[in-house]
């Protein structure tokens, strides 16, 4: 079992909106943030505090946040967004994971 | 660009040592002031934080997960830019993808990660 619970796969038509939650109780306390990951390509932070986008990121990526779920939403989803998303937050000195979900565009 | 490049993981036999680094380029700030992270992921398995060596400002302090405390050390050399993680007593369960990441206090924005290195611990 993971600390944050995800959906493991999700799935959409081009142009469409993706949402993918991530639960835990720990997020009623602690920010989340989510990384984008390509096969054989290095993690890329999307998300940091639950919303904040960081420069690059395009602007279809979007965060929110409610109690102890937080979501990840692409809006107008391409096909070069498909990849694997996990969130993650910092527990203390620990970092705790998401299963990851696996984003299909087609 | 920011980089962050792991190298030396390869196959160990169980109850070996193996080092790998991480060697990292790019940054607008002084490395010293980053801290250093390293995340495995075991094949069809979920990340798992190992440790951190903290910023120089930090102390340099450590913190390990429960799973590896005691049997790896994490450590850095800021002259090289490279953070290097000690493997001792090596496990089956142990083997992994192993990331490197690299965040700053003051810098939320701020998280980079490199593709990893696979350890794999096998007779």
């Amino acid at each position: 079992s993971y600390d944050l619970t995800q959906p493991s796969s999700v799935s959409v038509s081009p142009g469409q909106t993706a949402r993918i939650p991530c639960s835990g109780d720990i997020l009623a306390k602690k920010y989340a943030r989510w990384f984008q990951q390509k096969p054989g390509q290095a993690p890329i932070l999307i998300i940091y505090n639950d919303s904040e986008r960081p420069s690059g990121i395009p602007e279809r990526f979007s965060g929110s946040s409610s109690g102890t779920t937080v979501t990840l939403t692409i809006s107008g989803a391409q096909v070069e967004d498909e990849a694997d998303y996990y969130c993650y937050s910092a527990a203390g000195d620990n970092l705790v994971f998401g299963g990851g979900t696996k984003l299909t565009v087609l | 660009e920011v980089q962050l490049v792991e190298s030396g993981g390869g196959l160990v036999q169980p109850g070996g040592s193996l080092k790998v680094s991480c060697a990292a380029s790019g940054f607008s700030f002084s490395f010293s002031d980053s801290t250093m992270h390293w995340v495995r992921q075991a094949s069809g398995r979920g990340l798992e934080w190992v440790g951190r060596i903290g910023s120089k400002g930090g102390g340099y302090a450590t913190a390990y997960g429960a799973s590896v405390k005691g049997r790896f050390t994490i450590s850095r050399d800021d002259s090289q830019r490279t953070a290097f993680l000690q493997m001792n007593s090596l496990k089956s369960e142990d083997t992994a993808v192993y990331y490197c990441r690299s965040t700053v206090i003051d810098k939320n924005w701020f998280d980079a990660w490199g593709q990893g290195t696979l350890v794999t611990v096998s007779s």
